[in-house]
């Protein structure tokens, strides 16, 4: 089975400046997606961005971009000109390429980011 | 815009109490699903549904039923609720396809005391 692990709780960062998330995931599987979601404190879950294991270049969502490793099996998730709207839980996510049922989602534990004014 | 709306946004039951949530998706969605989400674990999948009927067995489904009778309402019902049970429950629901997302609920704070 699938496995996504986000290994940080809680992350800070002033308004205005860069921070970067990190997610591992574990799989067999050499076909997928892989997400990144947002959930602010109303909690309505939104798609910030997302990657095909088969695309090398790296997604990128204005000031949202990845760097996927898709050897390292690590997408990361960086945050530019950090506002104070960012401030929210992000859950990494993961979804197989196979085509099984609705294509459920595997989710992290989630980071907690905070942005100082 | 997709809209996927949840019956309650909190809810306080009794143990033992049979509880319905349910969610409502207005942009013709196969795909529904539910899930709880808890401090440190993320969220983990209970069911889903990828048509009218159908329903699977997600991750941790034990003390959980659903039920989808019309395409647009997937029902998450708690037999008998226990305090083990006291969550946040959020609905999804995603059109077929790979690569599309998955658009969320506002989600429902259910206690059981």
């Amino acid at each position: 089975a699938q496995t996504v692990t986000q290994s940080q709780p809680e992350m800070s960062v002033q308004e205005a400046e860069t921070v970067t998330l990190s997610c591992t995931y574990d799989t067999s599987e050499s076909d997928y997606y892989l997400f990144w979601y947002k959930q602010p404190p109303s909690r309505q879950m939104i798609l910030v961005i997302r990657q095909e294991a088969y695309k090398q270049q790296n997604a990128t969502e204005n000031r949202f971009s990845v760097n996927f490793q898709k050897a390292a099996k690590s997408f990361s998730l960086k945050i530019s000109d950090s506002q104070l709207g960012d401030a929210a839980m992000y859950f990494c996510a993961y979804r197989s390429g196979l085509n099984q049922g609705a294509q459920k989602l595997v989710f992290g534990q989630g980071t907690r980011l905070t942005i100082n004014p | 815009d997709v809209k996927v709306t949840q019956s309650s946004r909190y809810l306080v039951k009794r143990t033992g109490e049979k509880v319905f949530l349910e969610c409502v998706q207005d942009m013709d969605h196969e795909n529904m699903f539910w899930y709880r989400q808890d401090p440190g674990l993320g969220l983990r999948l209970i069911y889903f549904s990828y048509d009218v009927k159908m329903k699977e067995k997600g991750d941790i489904p034990e003390g959980y039923s659903v039920s989808r009778e019309k395409k647009e309402r997937f029902s998450l019902i708690l037999e008998s609720a226990s305090t083990n049970q006291t969550s946040m429950y959020l609905c999804a629901s995603s059109s077929g396809g790979l690569a599309y997302e998955q658009y969320f609920g506002p989600g429902t704070r259910l206690t059981v005391t």
